[in-house]
């Protein structure tokens, strides 16, 4: 099956620094890529929609100039949280989906990154 | 305004027992409902698919069923085993391009030996 890396798998940093979490598909070609969050004992947040070579879209009530999203290739998104305070400490999941295929179970996610921001 | 909801939080079930973990969704523009499991630190990992124009489908120890006039699917696993220990979240999958699925909040399942 699709594998979907994400790196670090989990990061501590100080307030007030920037932290880059990576997503990479492995053995297939994302043209988007999606990033999540999830809270302990929560759902999963979509924060944002990446698109290769165009701008990411994100949902409402989550900062874009905060939460920077890159994806410049077919296999790479990254996700920076800029100034990082305590109430951004959280767990981040990345998935991505495969342009060829058109099955229902489109999305491969990642092992997911857990920030913590002392 | 959610759209997929899951209103057990928690389960817990007898080892060997069969395990029902129920779905609810108000929008009827969904093609494709999900089931997807998740371990402590890791990501989702995806279980088992149904089409919206199906009502059942199975494989193996997992059977997804889906009635539409409710709005309403669950996921059955038989016999549950201590390793299907996990959170189970419900996705379905809005017809038209965006294609972004949309969760449930997620059921604790707790097998006990």
């Amino acid at each position: 099956g699709a594998v979907v890396s994400q790196h670090p798998s989990w990061v501590i940093c100080k307030s007030g620094t920037s932290v880059k979490i990576e997503c990479r598909s492995l053995d297939f070609q994302a043209t988007t890529m999606f990033w999540y969050r999830q809270f302990p004992k929560q759902s999963l947040m979509l924060m944002a929609t990446s698109n290769e070579g165009s701008k990411a879209t994100y949902e409402q009530g989550v900062e874009k100039d905060k939460f920077l999203i890159n994806h410049a290739s077919l296999t790479l998104s990254t996700l920076t949280v800029t100034s990082a305070h305590p109430e951004d400490s959280s767990f981040y999941i990345c998935s991505a989906r495969d342009i060829h295929l058109a099955g229902a179970y489109e999305q491969y996610f990642g092992p997911g990154t857990r920030l913590t921001v002392t | 305004d959610q759209q997929v909801k899951q209103n057990s939080p928690s389960l817990s079930v007898q080892e060997g027992r069969i395990s029902i973990l129920n779905c609810d969704y108000t929008n009827s523009m969904f093609d494709y409902f999900l089931w997807y499991k998740k371990y402590p630190a890791e990501g989702p990992t995806f279980l088992i698919s149904i089409s919206s124009i199906k009502d059942k489908n199975e494989d193996g120890r997992f059977t997804v069923f889906l009635n539409k006039s409710a709005k309403h699917l669950s996921l059955h696993i038989v016999p549950s085993q201590p390793g299907d220990s996990a959170v189970y979240f419900c996705a379905a999958r809005p017809t038209g391009s965006a294609r972004q699925l949309t969760f449930g909040s997620g059921t604790q399942l707790t097998v006990l030996p």
